[in-house]
């Protein structure tokens, strides 16, 4: 089954830090997201890319956080330096906008706790 | 911009027991809705869409009808059932000329469902 690959699962790291999550999309999807999910923010949009070019990163803390796609293959997600408050559930997510499917597949996140 | 509101959580019902989590949402154009299902320790995963007006998703006994003039896509399930335990995303997609774009999720509502 295609499904998509995050890695870590776990991480847990010191303020300070600095923490990368990689993302490994469906092959043939076109467009990738990172989403952030927390308790008490819910699920929270921070990055999406098509064709690997980034359409929007409003929701990202521009000073800390970067998202790439280096390659069809690869989406990363990097906070540096990281924080406490960035503990949270990071999740990527792919489809294949187009189709008018709407349909996202997401990985099985990366929980991240900044201690 | 758009925005989706749902039931506040949790919801904790006994088995067989008839389900209704509220959904209702705010969109200038004309979104396609979803309702998406985390299970714990997982990743999103989607249950069940509409795309237009009265259209009607269903999937594994759950069912949700596009109510345009009552901006709403409630989640029925006729009889739940213990491995029904999850958290449920409401979400809708905005559409442009190129397809759905990105979603919009809602807060989340956790159910359990008790023998």
């Amino acid at each position: 089954d295609a499904r998509v690959t995050q890695t870590p699962r776990d991480k847990v790291t010191e303020m300070g830090q600095e923490v990368t999550m990689r993302c490994q999309p469906i092959l043939g999807h076109n467009t990738v997201f990172w989403y952030r999910q927390t308790m008490m923010q819910g699920l929270e949009l921070l990055a999406y890319f098509r064709n690997r070019a980034p359409l929007d990163d409003s929701g990202m803390p521009k000073d800390r956080f970067s998202a790439e796609m280096p390659d069809a293959t690869l989406a990363t997600l990097k906070i540096q330096p990281s924080e406490p408050r960035d503990s949270a559930v990071y999740f990527c997510a792919s489809g294949f906008i187009g189709t008018n499917t709407g349909e996202l597949f997401f990985g099985e996140g990366s929980r991240l706790t900044v201690l | 911009g758009n925005s989706v509101t749902q039931m506040e959580g949790p919801v904790t019902l006994s088995e067989e027991a008839f389900l209704t989590i509220n959904c209702t949402y705010t969109a200038t154009g004309y979104p396609s809705l979803f309702w998406y299902v985390q299970y714990p320790g997982e990743g999103l995963q989607l249950l069940l869409k509409a795309t237009k007006a009265d259209d009607k998703g269903s999937n594994k006994g759950f069912e949700a009808t596009y109510r345009k003039e009552t901006t709403s896509f409630h989640l029925e399930k006729g009889s739940v059932q213990v491995s029904d335990s999850a958290v449920y995303f409401c979400a809708l997609s905005e559409r442009s000329n190129f397809g759905n774009e990105k979603l919009t999720f809602g807060t989340g509502t956790r159910l359990t469902i008790i023998p």
